[in-house]
């Protein structure tokens, strides 16, 4: 089975603070992408990759930036973090579309 | 513009009976739609597919119907569990354009209880 692995469950940051999201597959995925999932907002696409060294604004990529300097790691870097950003994010990958995407588990994050 | 709607935020069911989701949406351009499940404190899972060259897809006890005219698709799971109770998420991706490479766009979920 793809494995999905988000480095971190839980974290807490403060304000203005650089924040590193890691995510890595071990499938040689090509596609990997970032979504943060709000109540009431379902989940949203923050940035994607197709292949390493590229990326893709998704719909909300305000306050965000990615680097693929690896195909199997996505990373998702919040430049100076806001309380607004306090969320669930989402990290999956996908070989094609008959697999749909595979996610992790999840990393919460807690701006204060 | 939410292009996949979910208009149903909840769904309370009683074990045994079919759970029936709805899914909507105004892109004409999708042609493929999936359905993932999302337990608490976990990543959503893949949990069924379909082309827009079909009308059906049934994998045990899921069932997805879709219809293009309409727009619309539905998610059908029976009998229910109570190990259903989670949040669903419909989504649809644009593959026409070539390739294997697509993005997914979801909609806002609606969470099922199933109740013993």
């Amino acid at each position: 089975d793809v494995k999905v692995t988000q480095s971190s469950r839980y974290l807490v940051k403060r304000t203005g603070e650089k924040v590193f999201l890691e995510c890595v597959q071990d499938m040689d995925h090509e596609n990997m992408f970032w979504y943060r999932q709000d109540p009431g907002l379902g989940l949203r696409l923050i940035y994607f990759s197709y292949d390493v060294k590229m990326k893709e604004k998704g719909d909300i990529p305000e306050g965000y930036s990615v680097s693929r300097e690896k195909k199997e790691r996505f990373s998702l870097i919040l430049e100076s973090a806001s309380t607004n950003q306090t969320s669930m994010y989402l990290c999956a990958s996908s070989l094609d579309r008959g697999s749909g995407y595979t996610f992790g588990s999840g990393t919460r994050l807690t701006v204060v | 513009d939410q292009q996949v709607k979910q208009n149903s935020p909840s769904l309370s069911v009683q074990e045994g009976r079919i759970s029936i989701l709805n899914c909507d949406y105004t892109n004409s351009m999708f042609d493929y739609f999936l359905w993932y499940k999302k337990y608490p404190a976990e990543g959503p899972t893949f949990l069924i597919s379909i082309s827009s060259i079909k009308d059906k897809n049934e994998d045990g006890r899921f069932t997805v119907f879709l219809n293009k005219s309409a727009k619309h698709l539905s998610l059908h799971i029976v009998p229910s569990q109570p190990g259903d109770s989670a949040v669903y998420f419909c989504a649809a991706a644009r593959t026409n354009s070539g390739g294997s490479n697509y993005k997914l766009t979801f909609g806002k979920g609606t969470l099922l209880t199933v109740n013993p």
